[in-house]
């Protein structure tokens, strides 16, 4: 079945780092990719919708210069959480879809830990 | 109102009990619908996707009710291995947009 990978699955780092999470398809071309936040006991957020070549579309409430999304091709997509604080800290989940009918297929998602 | 409402639980039940879940949705155009299945800290994974005749998959079986605009999830003999956050989802007419209910937790008791 279609695969999506994604990039780190974890990561710590200090907070004002900026961090780069990839999400890949990988046997398939995904023309729309969304990102999800999920923080713990909490239902996933959707943060912002992507579709290649074109700029993301954002959720309210989500800062567009704090949570860069970048998807150059039809097999990857980036979340950059630019200077990351503790607030940041949550489980994010990356998610492909192509239009004709069919289901959504996540990446195993990233826990990030801003200290 | 929210678009796709979900009874957050927890439904606690017994092994072997059967329960059943159900969806809302606001919209009556939407076209798809799914049921995925998310562990704790893991990301959510397609259960089954809901046909308009109702579909089934060993103990798990789906319903769409356009009329009433929901859909349901049941689960016969329920085992500890069910235990898990149900997600329904569902995708507008044009296929854009995809809506995330907020979750039904299901615990499975020995």
């Amino acid at each position: 079945g279609a695969v999506v990978s994604q990039h780190p699955s974890w990561v710590i780092c200090k907070s004002g780092t900026s961090v780069k999470i990839e999400c890949r398809s990988l046997d398939f071309q995904a023309t729309t990719m969304f990102w999800y936040r999920q923080f713990p006991k909490q239902s996933l957020m959707l943060m912002a919708t992507s579709n290649e070549g074109s700029k993301a579309t954002y959720e309210q409430g989500v800062e567009k210069d704090k949570f860069l999304i970048n998807h150059a091709s039809l097999t990857l997509s980036t979340l950059t959480v630019t200077s990351a604080h503790p607030e940041d800290s949550s489980f994010y989940i990356c998610s492909a879809y192509t239009p004709v009918n069919s289901p959504l297929h996540f990446g195993n998602g990233t826990r990030l830990t801003v200290t | 109102r929210k678009e796709v409402e979900q009874d957050p639980g927890p439904f606690n039940v017994p092994e072997g009990a059967t329960v059943a879940f159900n969806c809302t949705y606001s919209n009556s155009a939407s076209q798809s619908f799914f049921w995925y299945r998310q562990d704790c800290r893991k990301e959510p994974k397609l259960l089954m996707s809901v046909y308009s005749s109702g579909n089934e998959d060993g103990r798990f079986t789906a319903q769409l009710n356009r009329a009433s605009q929901y859909i349901s999830l049941l689960i016969r003999d329920s085992k500890l291995s069910d235990s898990a956050t149900y997600l329904c989802v569902v995708k507008d007419n044009a296929g854009n947009m995809l809506t995330f209910g907020g979750g039904t937790r299901l615990m499975v008791k020995p």
